[in-house]
């Protein structure tokens, strides 16, 4: 079992709908949580984290965080098509600080 | 305010040789990651630097090595490289040994032919 996984996608949206990028990890004891945004041939660009379980909202993003699941997932509300890109969750496992795990990544495709 | 800088952008080998990337953490930020990153894939954790000590490694060989310095510049070097050398070498800075976020600079593009 991977310590955190992606389904790698494509995920195919349309402009304009909720894009829905999903997570699980192994690590029960995990406390912190990061997506990233790669574009092609770029590095991570950090774009939500979460602590706590439940919603953070930032702008048209949503994390969710469910710490019994060990699940986390990503909402994009009225996709673009700049929305375009691979999206990689992150874990810090609880007894290793300092170790940040990426997931595979899953790619979204938004089309106009 | 300076992100994490990275040099050099790109760099090509041969099989055998060693190479030294170089990373500058961005401002305010003490501690220096890297991370490997193949094609199609996450990147993968090869050690982390603070105070000027390895603090956490990842599953690589000995090949794999770097430096902090009093500044808190890093520098990863990798010898006898091999053709599954070739990645996206990634540094990223943060602030301590804890949870925070990772800030990414633009990586290194490493080639051995």
């Amino acid at each position: 079992q991977k310590e955190v996984e992606q389904n790698s996608g494509p995920l195919s949206v349309p402009e304009g709908a909720i894009a829905s990028l999903n997570c699980t990890y192994s690590d029960r004891g995990s406390q912190s949580f990061f997506w990233y945004r790669q574009y092609s041939g770029k590095s991570p660009e950090l774009i939500m984290f979460i602590y706590s379980n439940g919603d953070k909202e930032d702008g048209r993003f949503t994390a969710q965080l469910n710490k019994a699941s060990q699940y986390v997932s990503l909402l994009i509300r009225d996709s673009q098509p700049s929305d375009s890109a691979t999206y990689l969750c992150a874990v810090y496992h609880s007894g290793n600080t300092g170790k940040l795990i990426f997931g595979q990544g899953t790619t979204l495709q938004v089309k106009p | 305010d300076a992100g994490v800088t990275q040099s050099p952008t790109h760099l090509i080998k041969t099989r055998g040789q060693q190479v030294t990337l170089r990373c500058s953490p961005k401002s305010g930020h003490d501690t220096v990651s890297w991370y490997q990153q193949a094609l199609g894939q996450g990147p993968q954790f090869i050690f982390q630097y603070y105070e000027e000590e390895e603090r956490q490694r990842g599953n690589f060989p000995d090949r794999f090595s770097g430096h902090q310095f009093p500044n808190y510049s890093s520098e990863l070097n990798v010898n006898a490289l091999l053709l599954g050398d070739s990645a996206l070498y990634l540094c990223a800075s943060s602030f301590g040994t804890g949870n925070s976020p990772l800030h990414f600079g633009n990586g290194t593009r490493l080639t051995v032919t």
